[in-house]
């Protein structure tokens, strides 16, 4: 079956630090793969999302590459900012995006000033 | 961009009461609609799946009797806690997909259920 493991928060970094967030994937076929933000007390955003192999997704400074040759979908942002502080889902969703998504158990990102 | 708009936002009950947490699309219609739960630091579960008109198909463990989905309509979905138990108490999303947007997946703002 699909499944997506994240590693382990909390990340806890310091206002301008550069940030890595892993994400691996285990699924048949070529799933869709995304980043979900929640920010505290809310519901999910869609952060950014790639749909092939090599594809770059990026949003607010946040980028992930779908990485086929290593089933990865590390998230990255160049100098992180204390309103990035929030918890971060990995997921992955199959048939271009249309499949219910799988999620991963989410890496919470703390960011001090 | 499509907005899901999920009410009340908290909820605070006794037990033994029962709980409606509505869902709505406001500028889309929503074909499937999705409810989950959310354990403290835990991913989201997936609960069950309602398509407009027809009956909700539930998860395994999930008792069908105790969380009741209504989708009546195509902007509108229904989670009702029933009995409400402390237990009970956690964070409830739902999210809606609609044909018109390329099947992708809009999440509401989730709902706190505190259960006393």
């Amino acid at each position: 079956g699909n499944s997506v493991t994240q590693m382990e928060g909390p990340v806890t970094l310091s206002e301008e630090a550069f940030l890595t967030i892993n994400c691996t994937y285990t699924a048949t076929g070529y799933p869709s793969l995304f980043w979900y933000v929640q920010y505290p007390g809310e519901g999910l955003q869609l952060l950014l999302k790639a749909t092939k192999a090599d594809d770059k997704g990026s949003n607010k400074g946040f980028e992930a590459t779908y990485r086929k040759e290593t089933t990865s979908f590390h998230l990255e942002k160049g100098s992180v900012q204390v309103s990035d502080s929030a918890v971060y889902f990995c997921a992955l969703s199959q048939s271009g995006g249309s499949y219910i998504p799988t999620f991963g158990r989410g890496t919470s990102l703390i960011v001090h000033p | 961009g499509a907005v899901v708009s999920q009410h009340p936002s908290r909820v605070i009950c006794k037990s033994g009461t029962s709980v409606k947490i509505e869902c709505r699309s406001l500028d889309f219609q929503a074909t499937t609609m999705f409810w989950y739960r959310q354990f403290p630091k835990q991913s989201l579960m997936l609960m069950a799946t309602s398509n407009e008109g027809s009956k909700a198909t539930y998860e395994q463990g999930v008792e069908k009797d105790k969380f009741l989905i209504n989708h009546a309509s195509l902007t509108l979905s229904t989670l009702t806690v029933t009995s409400a138990h402390p237990e009970d108490s956690s964070f409830y999303i739902c999210s809606a997909r609609s044909i018109e947007r390329n099947y992708g997946y809009t999440f509401g703002s989730g709902t706190r259920l505190t259960v006393v």
